[in-house]
């Protein structure tokens, strides 16, 4: 059974700081990976979606690797905003013709001015 | 501009009373799914529709109904919900293919007194 883990829970950084967040999965057989943020009370928004074929995937200031071997991804935010203080999401979609997503229970970031 | 809608909102509503919680997208996507959210769970997939008239169950399927009579519509019914269905309800789709970036809706906050 695929179980997504994402450390840390929360984290609490200055304005301005390069910062990692780390998902990691434990079946290999996905079809692709995605980070979503979500905003309190609010909906999902995709940032970045990496095929399983992929290593990274770049958006703006967002840089999301994928390395399916070891069960790793990681979110890579650079030089952190107050508007960056969200939850953020992994979540994997299984193999198979279900389109299922296995969401992790998310990092809360906290960018402080 | 290309979304899902889910409508309403905000519920809160008593034992026992049915509802329907509606989802509507507008890109002509195929795959559409329900997931719930609830703290320390994460988000689980209740039900999803692969096309028209297919549905299947997700991880969490007691206690709900779908219909999928349009390819846009994808609703989510309580039949006679319970205090245990109070939770965020979210709505998404994307192409079927199992590659493609899936898109949520707003969400809707659901109360059962």
């Amino acid at each position: 059974k695929q179980e997504v883990t994402q450390i840390p829970a929360a984290l609490s950084v200055p304005e301005g700081e390069n910062l990692v967040l780390n998902c990691s999965f434990t079946d290999s057989a996905i079809y692709n990976l995605q980070w979503f943020r979500q905003d309190p009370g609010k909906g999902l928004t995709s940032l970045l979606l990496i095929q399983s074929s992929q290593r990274e995937q770049t958006s703006g200031r967002l840089n999301a690797s994928l390395d399916k071997s070891s069960g790793r991804s990681t979110l890579y935010i650079a030089a952190s905003q107050p508007g960056d203080s969200a939850t953020y999401l992994c979540a994997v979609c299984q193999s198979g013709n279900t389109g299922k997503l296995i969401f992790g229970q998310g990092t809360t970031l906290q960018v402080k001015p | 501009e290309a979304q899902v809608t889910q409508n309403p909102r905000y519920l809160i509503t008593v034992t026992g009373k049915k509802l329907t919680v509606t989802c509507s997208q507008n890109m002509n996507h195929e795959y559409m799914s329900w997931y719930r959210q609830d703290p320390g769970l994460g988000l689980r997939q209740i039900y999803y529709s692969m096309n028209v008239e297919v549905t299947d169950k997700g991880d969490v399927p007691e206690g709900y109904k779908v219909s999928r009579k349009e390819k846009r519509n994808f609703p989510l019914i309580l039949e006679s919900p319970s205090p245990n269905q109070t939770s965020l309800y979210f709505c998404a789709s994307r192409r079927t293919g199992g590659t493609d970036t899936q898109y949520f809706g707003p969400g809707t906050r659901l109360t059962v007194l």
